[in-house]
């Protein structure tokens, strides 16, 4: 079954403590990407990768980092995660020939 | 960034009616798709538009890319239960590989 994984689903955490989110796909696509997603803002793109080692920033990197460094993965890293990082985020990826294939979100709460 | 502006907001409707949502911008685009998320879950492709003008329907739903190509449509007819969800829209101004831009999300509600 094609899919797009993301752990963990609901988190917890204190202000300033590192946190890796990881997302992980099973269609060997090329393209993947990451989305916060706020009331009344809709989905922004944080970072995108278009394949192995190529990442880009999107509309609202600080604060994140990401790799890919294997083409099923692309975790995104809070090194020193801030109240205004709390957020439901989402991973989605892509072929040339297919339209963004989303996880099913990772909600994080930073208090 | 740039954003779409989507509307309305929140729609609460009766089951049986039939909805309609817009997407608007100040930008051409080249590609429209609408996206629907289910509570608790992630956006889910409904339809995916690449020729102005193009009108596509699946099921109960039809999207329509605008001549302008400045907007897009999305209707969806006699409402039930299920379609409970925030829809969004999202445009790529570019070729194949360019970034996807959102919609703020039209929230719907349907009252058996």
């Amino acid at each position: 079954e094609a899919q797009v994984t993301q752990n963990p689903r609901y988190l917890i955490t204190v202000t300033g403590k590192k946190l890796t989110v990881t997302c992980s796909q099973n269609m060997n696509h090329e393209y993947m990407s990451w989305y916060r997603q706020d009331p009344g803002l809709g989905l922004r793109q944080i970072y995108y990768s278009m394949n192995v080692e190529v990442t880009d920033k999107g509309d609202v990197p600080e604060g994140y980092k990401v790799s890919r460094k294997e083409k099923r993965n692309f975790p995104l890293i809070l090194e020193s995660p801030s109240p205004n990082q709390t957020s439901l985020y989402f991973c989605a990826s892509r072929s040339m020939n297919t339209e963004a294939f989303f996880g099913q979100g990772t909600r994080l709460t930073v208090v | 960034g740039q954003q779409l502006n989507q509307s309305p907001q929140s729609m609460f409707i009766q089951e049986g009616e039939d909805v309609s949502m817009n997407c608007t911008s100040s930008s051409i685009f080249n590609t429209w798709l609408w996206y629907k998320q289910d509570p608790g879950e992630g956006p889910v492709l409904l339809i995916a538009l690449y020729k102005a003008g193009e009108l596509t329907s699946n099921g109960r739903l039809t999207a329509q890319f605008g001549i302008t190509r400045k907007d897009s449509f999305l209707n969806i007819s006699a409402s039930i239960p299920s379609d409970v969800g925030i829809y969004f829209c999202a445009g790529r101004q570019s070729s194949n590989t360019g970034k996807l831009i959102f919609g703020q999300g039209t929230t719907l509600q349907v009252k058996p």
